[in-house]
């Protein structure tokens, strides 16, 4: 059964960074994944791909302060430079094989 | 410049049906899988149904496996969700997302979203 895992809240001061982790479970550590933010009161935008060798892809416009990376079944979203407008909830998301699409819990990050 | 654009959300009574639309432009719509996800107040990211980009495969989640049925019209860039027998559950904001790359993706993943547009299912 594929669930990936992540922390429900996290939070880091304006301009520092903060590094969110999506966990693939046992059995699908090699699945990449993509990244979504979504703003409040808004709808997701695509941030990236993450392979499971750490190589991403980001989307149109995603700027340079936001990186990915991976190891073994986790999958990370850093954020550098914070902004108050990185203020949001961010979700992985990935597909199983045989079941369908699946989406982290989400984490809702504080920009203190 | 991708861009998915949902209509068709309404205030709807338990057991009747509605039907959701999502106008695609700015890419080739026929070459893509497009998916639905919706999602109810306060609550996560829960995907519900897929059709390949050539009409052949599509899949549903089990929570609406039934009831709803997924369809698109290549010739007009438009996904569609016919939704029937509705259900206080189903109220949230539905979305249409395009699946990154083209053709058929042993791992389908999203990279483009619409706005969304809110069904209600209210007595």
């Amino acid at each position: 059964q594929l669930v990936l895992t992540q922390s429900p809240s996290a939070s880091a001061s304006l301009g520092d960074s903060v590094t969110l982790t999506c966990t693939l479970s046992s059995g699908h550590s090699k699945f990449p994944i993509t990244w979504h933010q979504q703003q409040p009161w808004k709808g997701p935008r695509y941030l990236m791909k993450i392979n499971s060798d750490g190589s991403h892809n980001k989307g149109d416009g995603i700027p340079d302060r936001f990186s990915g990376s991976s190891s073994g079944a986790e999958r990370y979203l850093t954020i550098s430079s914070l902004q108050s407008g990185d203020e949001a909830d961010y979700y992985c998301q990935t597909w199983g094989i045989g079941t369908g699409m699946f989406f982290g819990g989400g984490t809702k990050l504080t920009v203190l | 410049q991708v861009q998915l654009v949902e209509s068709g959300g309404d205030m709807v009574q338990p057991g009747t049906s509605l039907r959701l639309s999502c106008a695609a432009s700015g890419f080739s719509f026929s070459s893509h899988g497009m998916h639905w996800v919706r999602q109810a107040p306060g609550k996560g990211l829960e995907w519900l149904s897929t059709m390949s980009f050539d009409e052949k495969d599509l899949h549903y989640a089990a929570s609406v496996k039934g009831r709803f049925t997924i369809s698109r019209d290549n010739s007009k860039n438009i996904l569609y969700l016919q939704m029937n027998s509705l259900r206080f559950e189903d109220t949230a904001v539905y979305y249409c997302g395009r699946e990154e790359g083209i053709g058929y993706n042993n791992v389908p993943l999203l990279d483009s979203w619409g706005q969304g547009t809110l069904v209600t299912v209210s007595p």
